[in-house]
C-alpha cells in the first residue's frame, strides 16, 4: 500500500534558526513529488514539483530535495511568515493524476 | 488570471439534510479533481474529471456523494443525506493538459454536520 509520512509533525523555530522537514514515501513507480504550503483557513499553495532523484528547486528561503525514498524541504534563516504548515503529496505512474497527502509539518517561526 | 473559486466558504447543516458545494476551476483547466480533509486527517482524493467525465471516482466514500460537471466547466459535489461523519473541510483542484500536471487548490468548503 502507498504511504506518505512527513516529519516532524510540528516545528517550532526563532527567526533565523534553518531546519529541515522530511517526507518520506513507499510508493509503485513515482511519478512526481510536490510541496505545497497551508495557511490556516486556506487552500494548499503550490510551492515545488520534484520527478526525478537528486532534483532540487529553491524559492526564496526554500529549498526541496528528493532521493528515491524521501523529499525534504529546507527552510534557510526562517521568517514569521513562513509559518505555514507544510504539505508533501506524491502522484503515482498507476493513478490519473490524483494526489496522495501526508499529513503535513505545522512551522511556526517566531520572532 | 483567476484563481479556483469554492462556494460556499462554510456550511452547517443538520444531519438527513442535502448540502451542494459548487467549484469554478481556473480557465481552461481540464482536469478538476475533489479532495476533502476530515477530522484533522491529511487531505484524500475523491474523485477526478477530465472535462465533463468522471475519470476516477475511486475515492468517492459512498452513494451519498454525486459529484457532476455541468459542460466541462463548474462543478458541484452533492451530499444527501448528510451524515456526521461528512464534516470537514472539502478542496476542489484543478489542472491543465494531462493529468499529472500541478494540481492548483481553492480555498475549500468547511462542512459542518450536526
Amino acid at each position: 500500500e502507498d504511504q506518505v509520512t512527513q516529519s516532524p509533525e510540528a516545528l517550532r523555530l526563532q527567526e533565523g534558526e534553518s531546519s529541515s522537514l522530511n517526507c518520506s514515501y513507499t510508493v509503485s513507480g513515482l511519478r512526481g513529488l510536490f510541496w505545497y504550503r497551508q495557511d490556516p483557513g486556506k487552500g494548499p499553495e503550490f510551492l515545488f514539483t520534484l520527478y526525478s532523484a537528486g532534483e532540487e528547486k529553491e524559492k526564496e528561503r526554500l529549498k526541496a530535495t528528493l532521493t528515491k525514498k524521501e523529499s525534504f524541504l529546507h527552510i534557510t534563516a526562517p521568517k514569521p511568515e513562513d509559518s505555514a504548515t507544510y504539505l508533501c503529496a506524491v502522484q503515482v505512474d498507476y493513478s490519473w493524476g490524483k494526489l496522495q497527502f501526508g499529513a503535513g509539518t505545522q512551522v511556526v517561526v517566531t520572532p | 488570471e483567476a484563481g479556483v473559486t469554492q462556494f460556499p466558504s462554510h456550511s452547517v447543516i443538520e444531519k438527513g439534510q442535502t448540502v451542494t458545494l459548487r467549484c469554478d476551476p481556473i480557465s481552461g483547466h481540464d482536469n478538476l479533481y475533489w479532495y476533502r480533509r476530515v477530522m484533522g486527517k491529511e487531505i484524500k482524493f475523491l474523485l477526478h474529471f477530465v472535462k465533463e467525465s468522471k475519470q476516477d471516482e475511486s475515492g468517492m466514500p459512498n452513494n451519498r456523494f454525486l459529484a457532476e460537471r455541468t459542460g466541462g466547466t463548474y462543478s458541484t459535489l452533492k451530499v444527501q443525506p448528510a451524515e456526521l461523519e461528512d464534516s470537514g473541510v472539502y478542496f476542489c483542484a484543478s489542472s491543465q493538459g494531462q493529468g499529472f500536471n500541478t494540481q492548483y487548490f481553492g480555498p475549500g468548503t468547511r462542512l459542518t454536520v450536526l
